[in-house]
């Protein structure tokens, strides 16, 4: 099976600044990623899919970019309420499996 | 609206079974797949299977493979996931969710959860 691999597994970061987090595959995914936010006590949300397209009313700050076995989801100026774990999902084929998560945190 | 509703929480005894159910609602349930996804405390989401909510196909993950069936009933809207031979480390909030279309996709609509407690 693909492995998803997150990193860094935390961030501490000002408000204003620019995140980055990482998801790695296993192996080859096409573009068949998908991101999610959660927030603490929260049902996930989701963010973005095919890597790159932000599903519709979430704020143009977060982008994501990638293909093949590397993608990185971006907060380009890092909100309070942007506070949560971003997780990534690779939905190319079963098992439809998650990174192992990324805890935003401001400083 | 598109709306998943789960039963409340449940506490089992170790060895014992859970089934918990996800009603929905707002959308032709035949038309989307669902998902069974968990999240021990503390740690990060762990994707369960999937069901074919059309031809009643389903899919898990191999470490839970025997222990799980996901079901249908389309009369009602209503999709189950039953876990048996319960583990202490099975103690998690247990979510469904709606994949954007019938096969296996992306994740747009979640339930509330309901937290499964295995007490030894």
């Amino acid at each position: 099976d693909i492995q998803m691999t997150q990193s860094p597994s935390s961030l501490s970061a000002s408000v204003g600044d620019r995140v980055t987090i990482t998801c790695r595959a296993s192996q080859g995914i096409r573009n068949y990623l998908a991101w999610y936010q959660q927030k603490p006590g929260k049902v996930p949300k989701f963010l973005i899919y095919a890597a790159s397209t932000l599903q519709s009313g979430v704020p143009s700050r977060f982008s994501g970019s990638g293909s093949g076995t590397d993608f990185t989801l971006t907060i380009s100026s890092l909100q309070p309420e942007d506070v949560a774990t971003y997780y990534c999902q690779k939905y190319d084929s079963d098992p439809l499996t998650f990174g192992g998560g990324t805890k935003v945190e401001i400083k | 609206q598109v709306q998943l509703v789960q039963s409340g929480a449940e506490v089992k005894k170790a060895g014992a079974s859970v089934k918990v159910s996800c009603k929905a609602s707002g959308y032709s349930f035949t038309s989307y797949g669902i998902s069974w996804v968990r999240q021990a405390p503390g740690q990060g989401l762990e994707w369960m299977g999937w069901i074919n909510t059309y031809n009643r196909n389903t899919n898990s993950a191999q470490r839970l493979q025997g222990r799980v069936t996901m079901i249908t009933d389309t009369a009602t809207s209503t999709a189950y996931m039953e876990l048996r031979s319960l583990r202490s480390d099975d103690t998690a909030v247990y979510y469904c969710a709606r994949h954007i279309s019938a096969g296996p996709y992306y994740f747009d609509y979640w339930g509330q959860g309901t937290l499964v407690t295995v007490s030894s």
